[in-house]
């Protein structure tokens, strides 16, 4: 069974201080991986998606890569700001037969970025 | 507003009754899914339809749990006679397409408080 693992569980850190967020998973055998960034109460909102092939993304101040062989991906956020406070999410598609497995979350990382 | 629409927002029940909640996903997407978060968890898979079909249950989703998208549309979550232990966040997502690449946009979920 896929199991989903996101270290620390919460970060503060002061404006404008780059920081990594990790993500690790049990079972290499997936089609992508997506980072989520989700606010108190609120939806999710997709940051960035690799694919079993790639070893990054990027998106503005955001990135993101995998390392599939080691169950390993992390997030980058360069320059931080106030805005960027959240929790962020790591998820995997588990790959099966079926091709129809959902997307297995992990518990998320809180960040708080101070001004 | 193009993104996915959840109606209500927040939902407050007694235990023993009936809620329904509903999701409007972006338009065209053949994928819809409903997924449960609690407090400090991330979200997880209840079930999932493609245009009209419920092609996947998760074993979190009882007999208590009901799940409709008529004509491949909106779609519905009903829970009957609910339980404290129901009070959650209750996301729908939609997609166009399946994996490899499938990329989920999720809406701002209903929290539902069973007193």
């Amino acid at each position: 069974k896929q199991e989903v693992t996101q270290i620390p569980a919460a970060l503060s850190v002061p404006e404008g201080e780059n920081l990594v967020l990790n993500c690790s998973f049990t079972d290499s055998a997936i089609y992508n991986l997506q980072w989520f960034r989700q606010d108190p109460g609120k939806g999710l909102t997709s940051l960035l998606l690799i694919q079993s092939s790639q070893r990054e993304q990027t998106s503005g101040r955001l990135n993101a890569s995998l390392d599939k062989s080691s169950g390993r991906s992390t997030l980058y956020i360069a320059a931080s700001q106030p805005g960027d406070s959240a929790t962020y999410l790591c998820a995997v598609r588990p790959k099966s037969y079926s091709g129809n497995t959902p997307l297995v979350f992990g518990k998320g990382t809180r960040l708080s970025v101070i001004a | 507003d193009t993104g996915v629409s959840q109606n209500p927002r927040h939902k407050i029940t007694k235990r023993g009754q009936n809620v329904t909640f509903r999701c409007d996903p972006i338009s065209e997407h053949n994928r819809l899914y409903w997924y449960r978060q609690t407090l400090g968890q991330g979200p997880e898979f209840l079930t999932y339809f493609q245009n009209e079909a419920q092609l996947e249950k998760s074993r979190l989703l009882s007999d208590r749990f009901s799940a409709e998208r008529p004509k491949g549309s909106f779609s519905t979550l009903e829970i009957q006679r609910t339980e404290q232990g129901d009070s959650a966040m209750y996301l729908c997502a939609s997609s166009l397409g399946g994996v490899p690449n499938e990329k989920l946009f999720f809406g701002s979920g209903t929290q539902l408080s069973v007193l």
